[in-house]
């Protein structure tokens, strides 16, 4: 089984609605990150967690929430879809007390299409 | 401004054919820089970290290499299973999570 999950993994979804995209994560990891990848531009962080209490916005984080509901599970929100929002977004973990703790692992990712 | 940029966007090679892909960096002090692997389709896999210039680290065809301005990642004789976009990212020393992503470089092995 994979380390980390990503559920749906293609969503096609109209503007203005809102939608959730999950990630778990089977590694024991407390870090938890979102991004996004747009063609052309490097993976740009949207929200990530330190722990199921610690919260922080990364450098895209409008017209996004999160939630840590447990420490293998983050979800992200689009409270408003909108089509530029369009794009593939992945979830990362990381283990902070790891000799190597920036290492990221990646889940397989979603496919999101705003219409 | 932290910035990471890789050359050349894109890169076609035949079977065998030894080249160079390369990471440029400007950063406040550097903790780590990063090299992953990323698959048509999924998310990116761990290669490698380097933390100081002069380091190399080496995995099958592929050896990556860091001085203060730029990391290479060289493949030796490469196979068209070697295909797949090669992200590079760096963490900051004034950072304590977050990496700063480059584009990628999408190699192509043309068996």
């Amino acid at each position: 089984d994979a380390d980390v999950t990503q559920t749906p993994r293609n969503r096609i979804t109209k503007t203005g609605k809102r939608i959730m995209l999950e990630c778990s994560q089977t590694k024991g990891h407390d870090r938890m990150y979102w991004y996004r990848q747009d063609p052309g531009l490097g993976l740009r962080l949207i929200y990530y967690s330190f722990d199921v209490k610690d919260i922080n916005k990364g450098e895209i984080s409008d017209g996004y929430s999160v939630s840590r509901q447990a420490q293998a599970k983050f979800s992200l929100s689009l409270e408003s879809a909108i089509p530029n929002q369009t794009a593939l977004y992945f979830c990362a973990t990381s283990d902070s007390i790891a000799q190597t703790q920036e290492t990221q692992y990646f889940g397989p990712g979603t496919r999101l299409l705003v219409l | 401004e932290d910035q990471v940029t890789q050359s050349p966007e894109a890169l076609r090679l035949q079977e065998g054919e030894s080249s160079s892909l390369n990471c440029s960096y400007t950063v406040s002090g550097l903790r780590g820089l990063f090299w992953y692997r990323q698959d048509p389709g999924k998310g990116p896999e761990f290669l490698f970290t380097l933390y100081s210039a002069g380091e190399e680290k080496e995995k099958e065809r592929l050896k990556a290499t860091l001085t203060k301005k730029e990391s290479f990642l060289h493949i030796t004789a490469p196979k068209p299973e070697d295909s797949a976009t090669y992200l590079c990212a760096v963490q900051a020393g004034d950072s304590n999570y977050q990496l700063i992503w480059g584009a990628g470089t999408k190699l192509i092995i043309k068996p």
